[in-house]
């Protein structure tokens, strides 16, 4: 299976504080997609980073991806409560006509205590 | 109002009941994605259509089945429901045009077989 794996499984910080989560996958990939799910709600993109890429930033995110040894990881600076949700990674594979298929990983659970 | 919408939130049912999750989007995107989230294990693909004439198995398409009546509804049925698919399904919509590649997500529904 090419699932990415998110580590650690569950994360609980101090508000302020940075939040560092790591995604390792398998097989070759062309994009890694970071998404943050809410209790109870559905997963909502965060960012994309593509396979010729390093390092991306957004806001308070900064994504890295080492393709060298298949991981990935994305810190949030300066963490807030609501941050508090499920992060996953999803890699994608080219398979035909275009469509990147996604493999979502189990995620980390963050907790970030006022 | 949600850009994608999901039917129902919840339901409980029994073993052996055909059970119909419905999924409509208000975002304009030809490709639609039925997922089912299990605790631990991620997001994995059931189906995913293209457009309306366009139906693909994903990673665990069996006991499933779909039905894309428009660009704006793709539905997914258990035909005789057990309990190992209780579990939290979401439908998700991408434009293949949009260089981030996000899927957007609807807020899923909880089904329990019971």
């Amino acid at each position: 299976s090419q699932q990415g794996e998110e580590d650690p499984q569950a994360l609980s910080i101090q508000e302020g504080e940075n939040a560092t989560m790591n995604c390792s996958y398998k097989t070759s990939i062309n994009n890694l997609q970071w998404y943050r799910q809410n209790s109870g709600r559905g997963l909502v993109h965060l960012i994309l980073i593509r396979s010729n890429e390093r390092e991306k930033h957004s806001g308070r995110l900064r994504v890295t991806l080492d393709t060298s040894k298949k991981s990935s990881s994305l810190l949030i600076t300066a963490s807030r409560a609501a941050d508090t949700a499920s992060y996953f990674c999803a890699t994608d594979t080219n398979l035909t006509n275009n469509f990147n298929k996604f493999y979502f990983g189990s995620g980390t659970k963050l907790n970030v205590k006022p | 109002d949600a850009d994608v919408t999901q039917t129902p939130r919840n339901r409980i049912t029994k073993t052996g009941k055909r059970i119909m999750l419905e999924c409509s989007q208000t975002k304009g995107h030809d490709r639609m994605y039925w997922y089912r989230q299990d605790p631990g294990l991620g997001l994995r693909l059931i189906y995913y259509s293209f457009d309306v004439k366009d139906i693909n198995k994903g990673e665990i398409s069996d006991g499933y089945s779909v039905s894309r009546q428009a660009q704006a509804k793709f539905s997914l049925s258990l035909e005789s429901a057990i309990p190992n698919q209780t579990a939290l399904y979401f439908c998700a919509t991408s434009d293949p045009q949009d260089l981030n590649q996000p899927q957007h997500f609807g807020d899923g529904t909880r089904l329990s077989i019971l």
